[in-house]
């Protein structure tokens, strides 16, 4: 129950982009891909911007995408917008109904 | 529209026990996973627990294997979390999370309730 590893922090300026890693296991991120990232603004509630590696809810702007190579996945915001400006983590499915959450990454827009 | 409506936090003594409940609509809550999940102040999310659409199967994380126990009315669509022998590292707000596909993919969080333990 080891938490995934993740930057503590990433920037970027306005319409740059800036990609977030996330580092598990085999027994989470590289054994399954059910790799999924929220967002959290300071007191909000968190939000799905990608499920299953890569794919995103409705409503989620395709600026956010996904991926993952062996046990890292990867969030990455392209054009950025002062509004992406948020606390970001990744979780995995760890088998056996867990889930296993990174210790987030804070994005600063510059 | 789906609602997740945590209640029941609030501040208690350590050792001391406290029952947070879930109410859900908007879904039909017989068919999916819960969760709890929990966030420190200022430190980031926490799985906690989890239950299986019809109960028959609980998880829970080390950090509160023993102490807490997860459970569900599906008669009453309700999520609860039994906390006891609680500790000051328990202090956090605990958000009822729904799971879309068993996957870990929470399409649903409720508002959270904070709960604080201290003397």
């Amino acid at each position: 129950q080891s938490a995934l590893t993740q930057p503590p922090s990433a920037s970027g300026s306005p319409g740059q982009s800036v990609t977030i890693s996330c580092t598990g296991t085999s027994s989470d991120v590289g054994g399954y891909n059910y790799v999924s990232w929220y967002q959290q603004h300071p007191g909000k509630v968190p939000k799905v911007m990608i499920y299953e590696v890569n794919k995103r809810p409705s409503g989620v702007p395709d600026r956010f995408s996904g991926s993952k190579s062996g046990n890292t996945a990867s969030l990455t915001v392209s054009g950025l917008q002062a509004e992406d400006e948020a606390d970001y983590y990744c979780s995995s499915y760890a088998g056996s109904n867990t889930v296993v959450f990174g210790g987030g990454t804070k994005l600063t827009v510059l | 529209e789906v609602q997740l409506v945590e209640s029941g936090g609030g501040l208690v003594q350590p050792g001391g026990s406290l029952r947070l409940s879930c109410s859900a609509s908007g879904f039909t809550f017989s068919s999916y996973a819960m969760h709890w999940v929990r966030q420190a102040p200022g430190k980031g999310l926490e799985y906690v627990s989890a239950i299986s659409s019809n109960g028959g199967s609980t998880y829970y994380a080390d950090s509160v294997k023993g102490r807490f126990t997860i459970s569900r009315d599906n008669s009453k669509n309700t999520l609860s979390l039994q906390m006891s022998s609680l500790r000051a590292e328990d202090t956090a707000v605990y958000y009822c999370v729904k799971d879309q596909a068993l996957t870990g993919y929470f399409d649903y969080w409720g508002q959270g309730t904070l709960v604080t333990v201290s003397s």
